[in-house]
């Protein structure tokens, strides 16, 4: 199992950008690929992205290109994830999450981080 | 990309009950489908993955069947704590996606 820590709540303008983190646990970090997930207030949840943290390749859900960056820190285990031009619609619980045990699925998840975007 | 269609989108049964949840994928996705519980404040946690295999430590009343398609999950007699939502999710491939959540409520 493998424990992820997200940084805490953010509140920010219309127009401004947000980077939330995961840490992971152990010595673990090289070993899994790690996922961005949201969900809206009252929503289902959406997948975001996909990080390789051994070499930092990235893929992104098409509707986030261009918008979404995620990168990763190996000398501290950390993730990032940064979503720029923020708008009310991206008030959200955002989530990383991994597959652990290599079935395809997310089996580890962050406790969620909250962004609010609020004039 | 592959669109995940729940249903019911929400669900009342009783302690006891048994219960069945239904997910279609818009094409074949094998066995990459995974189910996944949420409880209100908390993050998802895994049922289910590879269609039918029970994550460890998850009550053998839960299950999963299906493939291609259509796949359901079954809790077979509910107690208190499985009243929540449930989200199916498939990975066979990128971008990955999920239905829109089944809530299941005490009647």
């Amino acid at each position: 199992q493998v424990q992820l820590v997200q940084s805490g709540a953010e509140v920010k303008k219309p127009g401004a950008s947000v980077k939330v983190s995961c840490k992971t646990s152990g010595n673990t970090f090289n070993t899994y690929y790690m996922h961005w997930v949201r969900q809206a207030p009252g929503q289902g949840l959406e997948w975001m992205g996909i990080i390789n943290p051994n070499g930092g390749s990235t893929s992104y859900a098409q509707r986030f290109q261009g918008r979404v960056t995620m990168t990763r820190d190996s000398s501290t285990g950390t993730i990032y994830m940064e979503v720029s031009s923020l708008t009310s619609e991206d008030t959200a619980v955002y989530y990383c999450a991994t597959d652990s045990s290599g079935h395809y699925c997310f089996d580890d998840w962050g406790q969620g981080t909250l962004v609010t975007v609020s004039s | 990309d592959i669109q995940m269609t729940q249903s019911p989108s929400s669900l009342s049964a009783s302690v006891g009950d048994r219960v069945t949840i239904t997910c279609r994928a818009s094409q074949s996705i094998s066995s990459y489908l995974n189910w996944y519980q949420q409880k209100p404040g908390k993050a998802p946690k895994l049922l289910i993955y590879a269609a039918s295999s029970l994550q460890s430590g998850v009550p053998s009343r839960f299950s999963g069947s299906g493939s291609g398609t259509e796949f359901t999950l079954t809790i077979s007699s509910l107690l208190a704590e499985d009243f929540a939502t449930y989200f199916c999710q498939q990975s066979d491939s990128i971008p990955y996606s999920f239905g829109q959540g089944t809530k299941l409520e005490i009647k």
